[in-house]
């Protein structure tokens, strides 16, 4: 079985400061691994993902993600937080390359202090 | 459609009512997935449909929860005999197909907000 585990259901940070979101997967064979942003009252968009290529990738909006298979992580950075990223993320994990659905952390909300 | 469209955007019902949720995905994709979120509680994976075919039903709360598919394209998610429990946003996505949703390409729809009362 695959899990997900997002470390903090908030994470507060200034204007300007670094971004750090935490993820941690647990997964029986090589993942796929995911970031999603939900804005207010809209579903969710993908952030970035990875598969199995480079294990440091970018995504939109300036966020990036390392996979770290020793310390199975997969955390979200943004050198410096933008107030319009303000929003719900998650990370995700497929289930099963091929098959149903993705398993979802249970998000954290970022708020950008002004 | 250019992206997903869900329907109603927000339901209020009574506790023992009936609901029926709609998602319309984008055309082509033949993969459709319904998830719920509650609050506090991420996303709670509910059913997918590869065409008109839900092969595994486990994810489903309970046996007042039913899904089907019509034409590989437009979906509807029935609650019957609505519990106060069943109060959260149902979201549903679309994929081209399962390999490319493992890939994460999902579309999501901005969900259904059920409130039962």
């Amino acid at each position: 079985a695959q899990s997900v585990t997002q470390l903090g259901s908030h994470v507060s940070v200034s204007e300007g400061a670094l971004v750090l979101l935490r993820c941690n997967y647990s997964s029986s064979v090589p993942p796929y691994l995911f970031w999603y942003v939900q804005y207010p009252n809209q579903g969710l968009q993908l952030l970035l993902k990875y598969t199995s290529a480079a294990t440091l990738v970018k995504g939109i909006n300036g966020f990036e993600a390392e996979f770290k298979k020793s310390e199975t992580s997969f955390h979200l950075t943004k050198p410096s937080a933008h107030m319009s990223d303000a929003a719900e993320y998650f990370c995700a994990v497929s289930a099963e390359r091929g098959a149903d659905g993705l398993t979802f952390g249970k998000g954290t909300h970022l708020i950008i202090q002004p | 459609g250019a992206g997903v469209s869900q329907s109603p955007s927000n339901k209020v019902t009574e506790k023992g009512k009936d609901v029926e949720l709609r998602c319309d995905p984008i055309s082509g994709h033949t993969a459709l997935y319904w998830y719920r979120q509650s609050l506090g509680q991420g996303l709670e994976f509910l059913i997918y449909f590869q065409g008109n075919s839900a092969p595994d039903k486990s994810g489903l709360p309970s046996d007042r929860f039913s899904a089907e598919r019509t034409g590989g394209s437009v979906s509807t998610l029935t609650i019957q005999r609505t519990q106060q429990e069943d109060s959260a946003v149902y979201l549903c996505a679309s994929s081209l197909d399962l390999g490319q949703g493992a890939l994460g390409g999902y579309t999501f729809g901005s969900g259904t907000r059920l409130t039962v009362v």
